[in-house]
């Protein structure tokens, strides 16, 4: 079955801290990996897509890996701004549809 | 507008009542997705449509139903609803291809059932 969970399920983090949120799955035919932003009350940001093992993204202060079994999103000297939930998501074998897990909540404090 | 829409953005409605959710994307996509997000639960998919054809129905109960009358528009219909379906209802849309495609969200609708 397909599986995809994160870690930790939620972080403080000193402004300037750096710090990573893990995304482990267990899928068949991973498709893409995706990282989302959600800030509370909205609905979930993209923000990344990764497709195979050793790739890297990079968007101002996050930079996204993978390997075959997970995936990291580093924050590097984080900001008040970049307080959300982070959420990882997969799509597998032949469908269209993503899975998701249950996020990171990470606070930033000034 | 741009980017995907959704109305209302909160609705309150008596377990007998009958009400529509609204989706527009204006990305010219030509999949679109419901998905429910309860508290400390992964957001769950509900609903697939592939070039306004239905191609997944997630186990939903029958007191939501979908319609999709164009590749830009989606309405989730729900009458007879219970209080457990108080949740945040996300519409998405993406542009299918062969390989990984990520969809993009609009800002949800909180819907509470009293």
């Amino acid at each position: 079955e397909d599986q995809v969970t994160q870690s930790p399920e939620a972080l403080r983090l000193q402004e300037g801290e750096s710090s990573s949120l893990n995304c482990s799955y267990t899928v068949s035919g991973l498709r893409g990996l995706f990282w989302y932003r959600q800030d509370p009350g909205k609905g979930p940001e993209f923000l990344f897509t990764l497709y195979s093992a050793g790739e890297e993204k990079e968007k101002e202060r996050l930079k996204a890996t993978l390997t075959k079994k997970e995936s990291f999103l580093h924050i590097t000297a984080p900001k008040p701004e970049d307080s959300a939930t982070y959420l990882c998501a997969v799509q597998a074998g032949g469908a269209n549809n993503l899975f998701f897990g249950t996020g990171t909540r990470l606070t930033v404090i000034p | 507008e741009t980017g995907v829409t959704q109305t209302p953005r909160h609705l309150v409605m008596g377990m007998t009542n009958k009400k529509s959710l609204k989706c527009e994307q204006h990305l010219g996509h030509n999949a679109m997705y419901w998905y429910k997000q309860s508290a400390k639960k992964p957001l769950e998919l509900m609903f697939v449509y592939n070039f306004k054809e239905q191609t997944e129905n997630n186990s939903v109960p029958s007191r939501f139903s979908p319609e999709c009358p164009n590749s830009s528009h989606l309405f989730l219909h729900l009458h007879t609803l219970q209080p457990e379906d108080s949740a945040l209802y996300l519409c998405a849309s993406s542009q299918l291809t062969g390989g990984g495609v990520e969809q993009y969200f609009g800002p949800g609708t909180r819907l509470t059932v009293t």
